[in-house]
């Protein structure tokens, strides 16, 4: 079974510009989480979708937004990017976190912003 | 607001001798408790998941005790080998999200 996959892989931005990462949960997971790790403030939650609807959402400014389609896959955006912005974006699916199952984390997109 | 503090923040031990990681988190209405492990730059690795109903886990070299009604899990790897150099993680599942600690850094010496 294929693991989560995360595109790209790496990326480089410049401050203003609006960026979307990518992710593609284990197959038959219906929960895709994402999050945010820096070394200052360690693995921060964005937020986590269901069955296309966001169920809970981290402390983050309104520029970090997030949707799942149908077919369970996740995309994240950043608009209108700050230096702070560089970090490792991690996805992690589930069946379903609520219910107790594992989370399964991706490679994660390192997102560097000059 | 759960607050998830990992004990010590960094580990050298030689070869062999066993690992004692600790974990502590301050709400104790949780799902489950994860173990994770990070090579540096990469995503993270599941070790061992426990459910809140649960006291332990184990998986070949691991094993991992839960004491919900005080807030906290350590994680033992016995034997330990070059190979389990990473940072290893603690992370606590309430309201569909997972609360992490800042990790335990461990260096095996051969």
């Amino acid at each position: 079974k294929a693991g989560v996959t995360q595109t790209p892989r790496y990326l480089i931005k410049t401050r203003g510009q609006q960026v979307t990462l990518s992710c593609s949960p284990i197959s038959g997971h219906r929960s895709v989480s994402w999050y945010q790790q820096t070394p200052g403030q360690g693995l921060q939650f964005l937020f986590e979708y269901f069955s296309e609807t966001q169920r809970n959402k981290g402390n983050f400014p309104g520029r970090f937004s997030g949707r799942q389609f149908s077919n369970s896959r996740s995309e994240m955006n950043v608009s209108t990017l700050e230096l702070g912005d560089s970090a490792l974006y991690l996805c992690a699916s589930s069946l379903n976190p609520g219910q107790s199952y594992e989370q399964y984390f991706g490679p994660g997109t390192r997102l560097t912003v000059t | 607001k759960q607050e998830v503090t990992q004990i010590p923040a960094a580990l050298s031990v030689p070869e062999g001798e066993n690992l004692v990681l600790n974990c502590s988190f301050t709400d104790s209405a949780i799902y489950n408790l994860q173990w994770f492990r990070q090579d540096p730059g990469k995503g993270l690795t599941s070790l061992l998941l426990i459910q809140s109903s649960q006291r332990e886990q184990t998986s070949g070299r691991l094993n991992a005790s839960l004491d919900k009604s005080s807030g906290r899990s350590t994680l033992y790897i016995a034997a330990s080998q070059p190979g389990d150099s990473a940072t290893y993680l603690c992370a606590v599942c309430n309201d569909y999200k997972l609360s992490f600690g800042a990790g335990t850094t461990v260096t095996v010496r051969a």
